[in-house]
């Protein structure tokens, strides 16, 4: 079964900030989610990729796969990003497989 | 699409009672997921289907948790007798395995109280 490590548990930035979260996984997989959650709120899909790099906006994700983590950067960083950052992996690295996740980034963007 | 919509949105229940969680996956995905978030132990997954299949259901904590799922548009989570410890906020969550896209995307969850 695979395990997820992310790093760090907590972080406070100031507005403007470049921002990146961490993730490692034990077993190797076809592709790597991040997600995010607001306090109270539902859960929703930032990227999921198994090769180099993706980017949306003001957010970059990368992984390597032969090491096992992955990174996800936020730009220019903006207090409605504070949320909970999340990486998941299939729990025994196939795609279809439910997943298992990490314990998230509390993220505070202070103004 | 109107996503993956769960219900009811809260439950609070008294300790010994049934709780049934429902969940709607978005129309023409295949696989459906039951995960269950606790500050404890953040978000974990319960059981899976494909094709209205169980799939693997070893994250379900013990017997008094049951899953069924139907058809393809429908799936419940029970809770037989509900414990305090089963508070948690319970997500559903469907993708497609068609096109290998694999990305899951997740109702607005249930939040579950048992006193």
């Amino acid at each position: 079964k695979n395990e997820v490590e992310q790093s760090p548990q907590n972080l406070t930035a100031q507005e403007g900030e470049f921002i990146t979260i961490n993730c490692s996984y034990s077993v190797g997989i076809s592709a790597l989610h991040w997600l995010q959650q607001h306090p109270g709120g539902g859960i929703v899909s930032l990227f999921m990729l198994s090769s180099g790099k993706k980017k949306h906006g003001r957010l970059i994700a990368t992984i390597n796969i032969q090491e096992k983590h992955s990174s996800l950067h936020i730009t220019a960083s903006h207090p409605r990003d504070s949320a909970v950052y999340i990486c998941a992996v299939p729990y025994s690295g196939g795609g279809a497989d439910g997943l298992t996740f990490g314990k998230g980034t509390h993220l505070i963007i202070q103004p | 699409d109107a996503g993956v919509i769960q219900s009811p949105r809260h439950e609070v229940t008294e300790m010994g009672q049934e709780v049934t969680l429902r969940c709607k996956p978005i129309s023409g995905h295949n696989s459906l997921f039951w995960y269950r978030q606790t500050m404890m132990r953040g978000l974990e997954l319960l059981i899976y289907f494909n094709n209205n299949v169980p799939i693997d259901d070893s994250g379900m904590p013990e017997d008094r948790f049951s899953a069924k799922m139907p058809n393809a548009s429908f799936s419940t989570l029970k809770i037989q007798p509900s414990e305090p410890r089963d508070s948690a906020v319970y997500f559903c969550a469907s993708s497609s395995t068609s096109g290998y896209s694999y990305e899951q995307y997740f109702g607005p969850g249930t939040r579950l109280t048992v006193t």
